[in-house]
């Protein structure tokens, strides 16, 4: 199994710029998960899903759009890329009945905006 | 609003070593507790989950204990090597089923 695949590794982007970040996962896992890292913070949630068309909003949403077709993908959109944006992008999934287990994590996808 | 607070912030020990990292939550009310290594520049990896109903996980020479009256959690590592240098990072259940993070301890072990 691959896991959870996310693409591209690195990005630049122009402020103002959009693109989305693939996230795939081959566990049949019902939980996928966006979560940013900024320099020196914790990881914090952006979005998540609990099952194909269904999404919700975490903790720091603003500028960001998911969507979910499929049990295994899980794109995340920026529309309108700002510096604010730049950090590190984790997607994870996870696939107990309850999503209190554990998450895996995919490698993590590097993003400037300038 | 559940917090997750990681002490040291960086530690460093020789190879061989016994350490304690440590970790501590505000709202006992947690479900389950992950602990995670993170390689510079890599993603996580999932090192231990300790359920709500546990006192304490094993793997090799890692354990983690809960205790959850206390709010905190320790990773004991055995042993230490040079490349279990990483950050490592705790994170505990959300209620939108999300994990909330420390900020990580980022440990150097000299050889």
């Amino acid at each position: 199994n691959a896991g959870v695949t996310q693409t591209p590794k690195f990005r630049i982007l122009k402020i103002g710029q959009s693109m989305t970040l693939q996230c795939a996962q081959d566990m049949n896992h019902n939980y996928m998960y966006w979560y940013r890292q900024d320099p020196g913070m914790g990881l914090k949630l952006i979005y998540y899903s609990v099952g194909a068309g269904i999404t919700d909003k975490g903790e720091v949403p603003n500028g960001y759009n998911v969507s979910r077709s499929t049990t295994e993908d899980f794109p995340l959109r920026l529309e309108l890329a700002a510096p604010s944006q730049t950090s590190v992008y984790f997607c994870a999934s996870s696939g107990a009945a309850s999503s209190y287990n554990e998450q895996f994590f995919g490698p993590g996808t590097r993003l400037t905006v300038l | 609003k559940q917090e997750v607070t990681q002490i040291p912030a960086a530690l460093s020990v020789p190879e061989g070593e016994n350490l304690v990292l440590n970790c501590s939550f505000t709202d006992s009310a947690i479900y389950n507790l992950q602990w995670f290594r993170q390689d510079p520049g890599k993603g996580l990896t999932s090192l231990l989950l300790i359920q709500s109903s546990q006192r304490e996980q094993t793997s090799g020479r890692l354990n983690a204990s809960l205790d959850k009256s206390s709010g905190r959690s320790t990773l004991y590592i055995a042993a230490s090597q040079p490349g279990d240098s990483a950050t490592y990072l705790c994170a505990v259940w959300g209620s939108q089923g999300n994990l909330i993070f420390g900020k990580g301890t980022k440990l150097s072990v000299k050889p």
